[in-house]
């Protein structure tokens, strides 16, 4: 089945080692974005990839980095991992519809749980 | 005041039962509206997704989007323990990519 796949599902990583989450995507959606989600919190969109196009959210912190090599693949780097870095991170594709400046709903992935300590 | 508004709960409901949850939002710019249906330590799942105001029905689940009032509702008929989960709802305008979700909404179903 089409689908939207994340490793690992589960991470633990040291208080300031770098850290890579991956997706993969079988979908061909031409949208691909990171999201940040805390325990009992809303998804918060950290950026996303319009084909190689990047945008970053304004406060997402510099800290993390985004690394898009081709359609079906989307990186998620975080520098140096704090505490408050602990959460799931969810992968999710969409298409743009062409000529609009918009997409179709989002499909996410299973997440990766990272827990830094 | 977040721009979505979702009422954490949590529900807990007999099976059988008919489920309301609801949301309200502040940015008249919304025209699209969303359902996920995340269990525990899973991403979340497209349950409905609607355009402006409106009915949609998919099997036991209805989305209703009052656009007037700012308010979204999910009713969920028959309810089964295996709709025991977390339910966010969730919304963008035409302008961008950004969906912006509630907080959601946690259901239990018992048996």
């Amino acid at each position: 089945d089409a689908m939207v796949i994340q490793n690992p599902r589960y991470q633990v990583t040291q208080f300031g080692k770098p850290v890579t989450l991956s997706c993969s995507q079988t979908l061909n959606h031409n949208v691909m974005y990171w999201y940040q989600q805390k325990s009992s919190q809303a998804p918060k969109l950290l950026f996303h990839y319009y084909d190689k196009d990047f945008n970053n959210e304004a406060d997402t912190p510099d800290n993390f980095q985004s690394r898009r090599p081709n359609t079906s693949f989307c990186f998620l780097d975080i520098r140096s991992p704090g505490l408050g870095d602990t959460a799931m991170y969810l992968c999710a594709t969409s298409t743009q519809i062409r000529g609009a400046g918009w997409d179709t709903e989002a499909f996410f992935g299973q997440g990766t749980r990272l827990t830094v300590v | 005041q977040k721009e979505v508004e979702q009422d954490p709960g949590p529900l807990s409901v007999p099976e059988g039962a008919i489920v309301s949850l609801n949301c309200t939002y502040s940015n008249s710019a919304f025209q699209y509206f969303m359902w996920y249906r995340q269990y525990s330590r899973k991403g979340p799942e497209l349950l409905m997704y609607t355009y402006s105001s409106g009915n949609k029905e998919d099997g036991r689940f209805t989305a209703q989007v009052d656009k007037s009032s700012k308010y979204i509702s999910l009713f969920i008929r028959d309810s089964q323990p295996s709709d025991s989960a977390t339910y966010l709802c969730a919304m963008k305008n035409t302008g961008g990519f950004k969906t912006i979700f509630g907080a959601g909404t946690r259901l239990f179903v018992k048996a």
